[in-house]
């Protein structure tokens, strides 16, 4: 079975600062891990995937997450957020029945 | 990149009258099918997986016979909801996913608010 777990339901950051949101996920086989992006009224918007590849993944929108098993961690982040990254994110795990689990998301304000 | 499409983005009902939400991915064959439904400021909750010419997979506690799923096509499947009640009123949102194999990316539609009144 797979889990993920999304520490922090709420992030505020200041425009321009770092933005970290963490996710930690559990599975009985290699993960296949994903973010997603959801603004208001929307549906999912992919930002990036980690498929077994390199480690350090780059999605869209100058965010990138990095693998790490040891950890069992795929934090997102972003060197300098932007008023338009204020959205909902979920990272979620795929299963070998592709059905993809989600965490319960982490609301992302940007401060002026 | 992948584009799926779901109809109507917004829709009213009256209790006890059925409505039917699609789902349409425009430019890939989708296989797979899944439908979630969304309360609000929470996360997906996955109701059911959708395939192809076959029965749905329905997660455990969705009622199949109120929420029907058909997948007619490679490009098409649809979700009813039978005997709309109030607490039927959610967000539902679909997703497709191009040919098979783990890790391949699944793309979202843009959601269906339905409100029952």
């Amino acid at each position: 079975a797979q889990s993920v777990t999304q520490l922090g339901s709420h992030v505020s950051v200041s425009e321009g600062a770092l933005v970290l949101l963490r996710c930690n996920y559990s599975s009985s086989v290699p993960p296949y891990l994903f973010w997603y992006v959801q603004y208001p009224n929307q549906g999912l918007q992919l930002l990036l995937k980690y498929t077994s590849a390199a480690t350090l993944v780059k999605g869209i929108n100058g965010f990138e997450a990095e693998f790490k098993k040891s950890e069992t961690s795929f934090h997102l982040t972003k060197p300098s957020a932007h008023m338009s990254d204020a959205a909902e994110y979920f990272c979620a795990v795929m299963g070998g029945n592709e059905k993809l689990t989600f965490g319960t998301g982490t609301r992302l304000t940007i401060i002026p | 990149g992948a584009v799926v499409s779901q109809h109507p983005s917004w829709v009213i009902c009256k209790s006890g009258t059925s409505v039917k939400i699609e789902c349409r991915s425009l430019d890939f064959q989708a296989t797979t099918m899944f439908w979630y439904r969304q309360f609000p400021k929470q996360s997906l909750m996955l109701m059911a997986t959708s395939n192809e010419g076959s029965k749905a997979t329905y997660e455990q506690g969705v009622e199949k016979d109120k929420f029907l799923i058909n997948h007619a096509s490679l490009t098409l499947s649809t979700l009813t909801v039978t005997s709309a009640h109030p607490e039927d009123s959610s967000f539902y949102i679909c997703s497709a996913l191009p040919g098979t194999g783990s890790g391949n990316t699944i793309y979202f539609g843009e959601g269906s608010w339905l409100t029952v009144v």
